[in-house]
């Protein structure tokens, strides 16, 4: 099976919402990285966070080992907060990464 | 300093070519992907340096892709022959050896293949 699962698949926001991302994980893992994505555009990286929680503005990563996931929370979206959300696994192997498939994210005015 | 930069942009092939994209990492980096993104797959490893040796050939890619790196600041990706199926959107990223291996990304080739 996939051993990096991201949810939910879509997402739909008015502005001003705040969003909960998820990834789960079924293997060894010795970092996680989020990334964002415009349509077209390349993966532009938000947090590399291997555990514990990290802030940067109004985007919050979280990391939890034993729980096997890690979260992007973002509070008051924005309209320009649209596009794909993906993580990314850096496996204990380090010659492996492993991506979910994104969060497609839409925020409306 | 300059991120990751990819060439070309944008290119167009007829199956069969053969055709040549380019990678220059992040400087001071030692570690460098390739990968492919498609709507349905998502993000698929192609290839991984360490080092300028190759660590991971991407497995069932290995046959009609070769990626090279002939130094520490170059890398090149030849898909020989073309077919429509490779029509993707094709990622470099770099990232260091040591303590944060974050990654950074260039800004990719769109790859039509007709």
């Amino acid at each position: 099976g996939q051993q990096v699962q991201q949810s939910p698949a879509s997402l739909v926001l008015q502005e001003g919402e705040n969003a909960e991302l998820q990834c789960n994980f079924s293997t060894s893992l010795n970092s996680m990285q989020w990334f964002y994505q415009r349509p077209g555009g390349s993966l532009v990286s938000l947090f590399y966070n291997p555990s514990g929680t990290k802030h940067s503005g109004r985007l919050t990563s979280t990391t939890v080992i034993k729980e096997r996931r890690s979260s992007l929370h973002i509070s008051s979206s924005q309209t320009t907060d649209s596009g794909t959300y993906l993580c990314a696994l850096e496996h204990t192997n380090a010659y492996k990464v492993i991506f979910g498939k994104g969060t497609h994210l839409h925020v409306l005015p | 300093d300059a991120g990751v930069t990819q060439t070309p942009r944008h290119e167009v092939a007829e199956k069969g070519q053969t055709i040549i994209l380019k990678c220059e990492p992040v400087s001071g980096h030692n570690d460098l992907f390739w990968y492919r993104q498609t709507k349905i797959q998502g993000l698929e490893l192609l290839s991984y340096f360490r080092s300028k040796s190759l660590m991971e050939d991407g497995g069932a890619f290995k046959d009609r892709f070769k990626a090279e790196m002939l130094n520490s600041s170059f890398s090149t990706l030849k898909i020989q022959p073309t077919e429509p199926k490779d029509s993707a959107v094709y990622l470099c990223a770099s990232s260091s050896t040591g303590g944060a291996r974050e990654q950074y990304f260039g800004p990719g080739t769109r790859l039509t293949v007709l």
